[in-house]
């Protein structure tokens, strides 16, 4: 069974440019999850996408992150402009429909992403 | 406001001892608690779950439990082994049926043969 695929794996830019990254979680996974993890800290949870729609964004910092999942299964997270602060790992993971008991959820290698 | 911690300090030990790894919680009633690995450069893996109604957990050498009285678990690898050196995480599930995990900030774990 393939893992949760995440592109690029690094990426440099500049403050106040723009960056994407892409996420192909487990197929059949209905559960989609960004995270940002910051050197030293646990994961902390940006969106939560149930199929298309969105079930939790409430850390994600809306005026300048968004992220879709179209079709229920890739998803894309984007930073426009980006500041100093949004330097970390980008993970995208991916899990069952919750209530099915299959709680676990499946990571990605992560973004690691840089703002100079 | 909900807190988790771990221990933030590396946990160095010689192989074959057992290693224990603290996760601490407050102001959170989780109905679910799990642990993950983490190497450097990958995301984290699933290891074990635990319920709030199941006091102990086991899977090959390793243990985990959970007291909710005590707001706290305790993980377990039993025999350790140099390949065991990595960061563990613990992660809290809330009684909703969201799917939406809060990490401590995880233990570094460095076995020494």
């Amino acid at each position: 069974e393939a893992g949760v695929a995440q592109s690029p794996r690094y990426k440099i830019i500049e403050k106040r440019q723009s960056v994407a990254f892409w996420c192909n979680p487990i197929s059949g996974h209905a559960t989609l999850y960004w995270y940002q993890q910051i050197l030293g800290q646990g994961p902390k949870l940006l969106i939560q996408f149930q199929n298309n729609g969105v079930v939790d964004d409430s850390q994600l910092p809306k005026d300048r992150f968004s992220a879709e999942r179209l079709k229920g299964v890739d998803s894309t997270l984007k930073i426009q402009p980006a500041k100093l602060e949004d330097s970390a790992v980008y993970l995208c993971a991916s899990s069952s429909m919750p209530g099915q008991g299959a709680y676990e959820q499946y990571f990605g290698p992560g973004t690691r992403l840089t703002v100079t | 406001s909900q807190k988790i911690e771990q221990n933030s300090e590396a946990l160095n030990i010689q192989e074959g001892k057992t290693a224990t790894l603290t996760c601490n919680y407050t102001n959170y009633s989780p109905a679910y608690l799990q642990w993950y690995r983490q190497d450097p450069g990958r995301g984290p893996v699933f290891l074990l779950l635990i319920r709030e109604n199941e006091k102990e957990k086991r899977k090959e050498r390793l243990k985990v439990t959970f007291d909710t009285t005590l707001k706290q678990s305790l993980f377990h690898i039993t025999a350790s082994q140099p390949a065991d050196s990595a960061t563990y995480l613990c992660a809290l599930y809330g009684s909703s049926n969201t799917g939406k995990l809060i990490f401590g900030q995880g233990t570094t774990l460095q076995v020494k043969p």
